[in-house]
Protein backbone atom coordinates (compact mmCIF):
# COMPACT_ATOMS: atom_id res chain seq x y z
CA UNK A 1 0.00 0.00 0.00
CA UNK A 2 1.02 3.86 -1.12
CA UNK A 3 1.60 5.47 2.61
CA UNK A 4 0.32 9.06 2.63
CA UNK A 5 2.01 11.42 5.20
CA UNK A 6 0.29 14.84 5.99
CA UNK A 7 1.26 17.53 8.19
CA UNK A 8 0.93 19.60 10.28
CA UNK A 9 -1.56 17.63 11.87
CA UNK A 10 -3.07 20.62 13.04
CA UNK A 11 -2.41 24.67 12.45
CA UNK A 12 -3.48 28.41 14.32
CA UNK A 13 -4.23 30.47 11.92
CA UNK A 14 -6.14 34.21 11.11
CA UNK A 15 -8.30 35.57 8.91
CA UNK A 16 -6.61 36.69 5.62
CA UNK A 17 -3.45 34.42 6.37
CA UNK A 18 -1.74 32.25 3.69
CA UNK A 19 -1.77 28.51 4.80
CA UNK A 20 -0.32 25.46 3.24
CA UNK A 21 -0.83 22.01 3.89
CA UNK A 22 1.73 19.26 2.98
CA UNK A 23 1.44 15.81 1.72
CA UNK A 24 4.03 13.12 0.88
CA UNK A 25 3.48 10.13 -0.66
CA UNK A 26 5.90 6.46 -0.15
CA UNK A 27 6.21 6.15 -3.95
CA UNK A 28 6.28 8.00 -6.87
CA UNK A 29 2.63 8.65 -7.81
CA UNK A 30 2.77 11.22 -10.62
CA UNK A 31 -0.16 13.77 -9.83
CA UNK A 32 -2.36 10.76 -8.85
CA UNK A 33 -3.19 12.96 -5.71
CA UNK A 34 -6.48 15.19 -4.37
CA UNK A 35 -7.59 17.14 -1.50
CA UNK A 36 -10.93 17.31 0.74
CA UNK A 37 -11.90 19.49 3.17
CA UNK A 38 -14.04 18.46 5.58
CA UNK A 39 -16.66 20.62 7.88
CA UNK A 40 -17.39 18.92 11.24
CA UNK A 41 -20.91 16.46 10.57
CA UNK A 42 -20.40 16.84 6.82
CA UNK A 43 -18.82 14.29 4.43
CA UNK A 44 -15.58 15.76 2.84
CA UNK A 45 -15.70 17.12 -0.47
CA UNK A 46 -13.33 17.18 -3.02
CA UNK A 47 -11.69 20.23 -3.53
CA UNK A 48 -8.58 19.63 -5.81
CA UNK A 49 -7.92 16.43 -8.46
CA UNK A 50 -4.90 15.39 -10.57
CA UNK A 51 -2.87 17.82 -7.88
CA UNK A 52 -3.80 20.84 -9.17
CA UNK A 53 -7.01 20.64 -11.10
CA UNK A 54 -9.38 22.82 -9.13
CA UNK A 55 -12.87 21.29 -8.78
CA UNK A 56 -15.58 23.65 -10.39
CA UNK A 57 -16.94 26.11 -7.50
CA UNK A 58 -14.29 25.85 -5.74
CA UNK A 59 -12.75 29.17 -4.67
CA UNK A 60 -9.80 30.10 -6.88
CA UNK A 61 -7.65 30.92 -3.24
CA UNK A 62 -7.37 27.31 -3.17
CA UNK A 63 -4.14 25.97 -5.27
CA UNK A 64 -3.12 22.58 -5.20
CA UNK A 65 0.62 22.08 -6.56
CA UNK A 66 3.29 18.56 -6.43
CA UNK A 67 3.93 15.76 -8.16
CA UNK A 68 5.77 12.34 -8.15
CA UNK A 69 5.89 12.03 -4.12
CA UNK A 70 5.72 15.98 -2.80
CA UNK A 71 2.39 17.24 -2.36
CA UNK A 72 0.77 20.78 -1.26
CA UNK A 73 -2.21 22.51 -1.00
CA UNK A 74 -1.91 26.33 -0.25
CA UNK A 75 -4.49 28.83 1.18
CA UNK A 76 -3.73 32.02 -0.53
CA UNK A 77 -6.20 33.82 2.03
CA UNK A 78 -8.01 32.42 4.73
CA UNK A 79 -11.52 32.76 5.09
CA UNK A 80 -14.20 32.10 7.43
CA UNK A 81 -15.83 29.43 5.92
CA UNK A 82 -12.41 27.70 5.56
CA UNK A 83 -11.62 26.66 8.97
CA UNK A 84 -12.33 23.11 8.08
CA UNK A 85 -10.15 19.71 8.28
CA UNK A 86 -7.98 19.17 5.30
CA UNK A 87 -7.35 15.67 3.91
CA UNK A 88 -5.08 14.26 1.05
CA UNK A 89 -5.79 11.14 -1.16
CA UNK A 90 -3.63 8.94 -3.31
CA UNK A 91 -5.43 7.77 -6.34
CA UNK A 92 -2.42 6.08 -7.97
CA UNK A 93 -3.39 2.13 -7.11
CA UNK A 94 -5.78 0.74 -4.98
CA UNK A 95 -6.41 0.82 -1.98
CA UNK A 96 -6.83 4.44 -2.21
CA UNK A 97 -4.95 6.11 1.36
CA UNK A 98 -5.52 9.07 2.54
CA UNK A 99 -3.38 11.48 5.03
CA UNK A 100 -4.13 11.96 8.23
CA UNK A 101 -5.94 15.13 8.17
CA UNK A 102 -4.82 18.46 8.98
CA UNK A 103 -7.37 20.49 10.85
CA UNK A 104 -7.24 24.86 10.17
CA UNK A 105 -8.40 26.20 12.96
CA UNK A 106 -9.14 30.17 13.93
CA UNK A 107 -6.23 31.59 15.94
CA UNK B 1 -26.99 16.10 -10.04
CA UNK B 2 -25.91 12.38 -8.25
CA UNK B 3 -27.07 11.97 -4.68
CA UNK B 4 -26.11 9.07 -2.77
CA UNK B 5 -27.88 8.54 0.71
CA UNK B 6 -26.98 5.69 3.45
CA UNK B 7 -29.29 3.58 5.53
CA UNK B 8 -28.68 0.76 7.85
CA UNK B 9 -28.93 -0.21 11.48
CA UNK B 10 -26.91 2.30 13.68
CA UNK B 11 -26.49 -0.12 16.55
CA UNK B 12 -24.55 -3.99 16.08
CA UNK B 13 -23.20 -6.17 18.46
CA UNK B 14 -20.08 -7.66 18.72
CA UNK B 15 -19.18 -10.41 16.40
CA UNK B 16 -22.54 -10.07 14.22
CA UNK B 17 -22.45 -8.44 11.05
CA UNK B 18 -22.51 -4.89 9.92
CA UNK B 19 -24.93 -4.23 6.77
CA UNK B 20 -25.31 -0.69 5.18
CA UNK B 21 -26.81 -0.15 1.69
CA UNK B 22 -26.45 3.13 -0.25
CA UNK B 23 -29.22 4.67 -2.45
CA UNK B 24 -27.91 6.14 -5.25
CA UNK B 25 -30.35 8.67 -7.55
CA UNK B 26 -29.65 11.11 -10.40
CA UNK B 27 -27.60 8.38 -11.86
CA UNK B 28 -27.61 4.63 -12.67
CA UNK B 29 -24.11 2.41 -10.83
CA UNK B 30 -24.09 0.36 -14.29
CA UNK B 31 -23.12 2.92 -16.20
CA UNK B 32 -20.27 5.22 -16.61
CA UNK B 33 -17.01 4.65 -15.85
CA UNK B 34 -17.82 4.63 -11.90
CA UNK B 35 -16.57 2.83 -8.96
CA UNK B 36 -19.14 2.97 -6.22
CA UNK B 37 -17.55 2.69 -3.08
CA UNK B 38 -17.38 2.75 0.86
CA UNK B 39 -15.27 5.01 3.00
CA UNK B 40 -15.28 5.13 6.80
CA UNK B 41 -13.92 7.43 9.70
CA UNK B 42 -13.64 6.51 12.99
CA UNK B 43 -15.01 8.85 15.67
CA UNK B 44 -12.71 11.72 15.76
CA UNK B 45 -10.38 10.18 13.43
CA UNK B 46 -9.21 10.33 9.60
CA UNK B 47 -10.87 8.71 6.47
CA UNK B 48 -10.05 4.81 5.75
CA UNK B 49 -11.26 3.32 1.95
CA UNK B 50 -12.60 0.06 2.43
CA UNK B 51 -12.88 -0.69 -1.52
CA UNK B 52 -15.84 -0.57 -3.80
CA UNK B 53 -17.77 -2.23 -6.90
CA UNK B 54 -17.11 -0.99 -10.43
CA UNK B 55 -20.05 0.09 -13.09
CA UNK B 56 -18.59 -3.48 -14.47
CA UNK B 57 -19.50 -6.01 -11.11
CA UNK B 58 -15.70 -5.98 -10.21
CA UNK B 59 -15.17 -5.24 -6.41
CA UNK B 60 -11.89 -4.66 -4.45
CA UNK B 61 -11.63 -4.00 -1.03
CA UNK B 62 -8.85 -2.73 1.07
CA UNK B 63 -6.14 -5.99 2.28
CA UNK B 64 -6.67 -5.21 5.73
CA UNK B 65 -10.36 -5.53 6.01
CA UNK B 66 -10.77 -7.92 2.76
CA UNK B 67 -11.50 -11.24 4.70
CA UNK B 68 -14.61 -9.39 6.15
CA UNK B 69 -16.34 -7.49 3.34
CA UNK B 70 -18.24 -7.94 0.93
CA UNK B 71 -19.76 -5.05 -1.18
CA UNK B 72 -22.50 -5.82 -3.69
CA UNK B 73 -25.36 -4.51 -5.88
CA UNK B 74 -28.93 -4.70 -6.65
CA UNK B 75 -29.08 -2.93 -9.80
CA UNK B 76 -32.91 -3.08 -10.15
CA UNK B 77 -33.02 -0.62 -6.95
CA UNK B 78 -30.28 1.28 -7.99
CA UNK B 79 -28.05 0.57 -4.83
CA UNK B 80 -24.83 -0.74 -3.45
CA UNK B 81 -24.49 -2.64 -0.42
CA UNK B 82 -21.30 -3.15 2.49
CA UNK B 83 -21.41 -6.34 4.38
CA UNK B 84 -18.60 -6.31 7.16
CA UNK B 85 -18.96 -9.60 9.22
CA UNK B 86 -17.83 -10.23 12.68
CA UNK B 87 -17.38 -6.64 13.75
CA UNK B 88 -15.67 -5.27 16.97
CA UNK B 89 -15.46 -1.98 18.54
CA UNK B 90 -12.61 -0.95 16.34
CA UNK B 91 -15.37 -1.18 13.51
CA UNK B 92 -17.26 2.03 15.49
CA UNK B 93 -17.38 4.54 12.80
CA UNK B 94 -19.32 6.73 10.08
CA UNK B 95 -19.32 4.91 7.04
CA UNK B 96 -19.95 7.06 3.85
CA UNK B 97 -20.85 5.74 0.49
CA UNK B 98 -19.46 7.38 -2.53
CA UNK B 99 -18.94 7.57 -6.52
CA UNK B 100 -15.47 7.03 -7.46
CA UNK B 101 -14.44 8.56 -10.46
CA UNK B 102 -12.58 6.34 -13.70
CA UNK B 103 -10.02 5.13 -13.85
CA UNK B 104 -8.21 6.46 -9.94
CA UNK B 105 -11.64 5.73 -8.42
CA UNK B 106 -11.64 8.83 -6.55
CA UNK B 107 -14.38 9.82 -4.55
CA UNK B 108 -16.44 12.88 -6.12
CA UNK B 109 -20.05 12.86 -4.70
CA UNK B 110 -20.65 11.31 -0.88
CA UNK B 111 -23.36 10.62 0.77
CA UNK B 112 -24.00 12.24 4.11
CA UNK B 113 -22.47 9.67 6.18
CA UNK B 114 -24.46 6.77 8.82
CA UNK B 115 -22.66 6.30 12.31
CA UNK B 116 -22.65 2.80 12.78
CA UNK B 117 -21.96 2.15 16.93
CA UNK B 118 -20.37 -1.26 17.99
CA UNK B 119 -22.01 -2.12 21.31
CA UNK B 120 -23.48 -5.07 23.32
Amino acid sequence: DIQVTQSPSSLSASVGDRVTITCRASQSIGTYFNWYQQKPGKAPNLLISAASTLQSGVPSRFRGSGSGTDFSLTISSLQPEDFATYYCLQSYSTPLTFGGGTKVEIK
Amino acid sequence: QVQLQESGPGLVKPSQTLSLTCTVSGGSITSGDYYWSWIRQHPGKGLEWIGYIHYSGNTFYTPSLKSRVTISRDTSQNQFSLKLTSVTVADTAVYYCARGLGPEAKPDYWGQGTLVAVSS
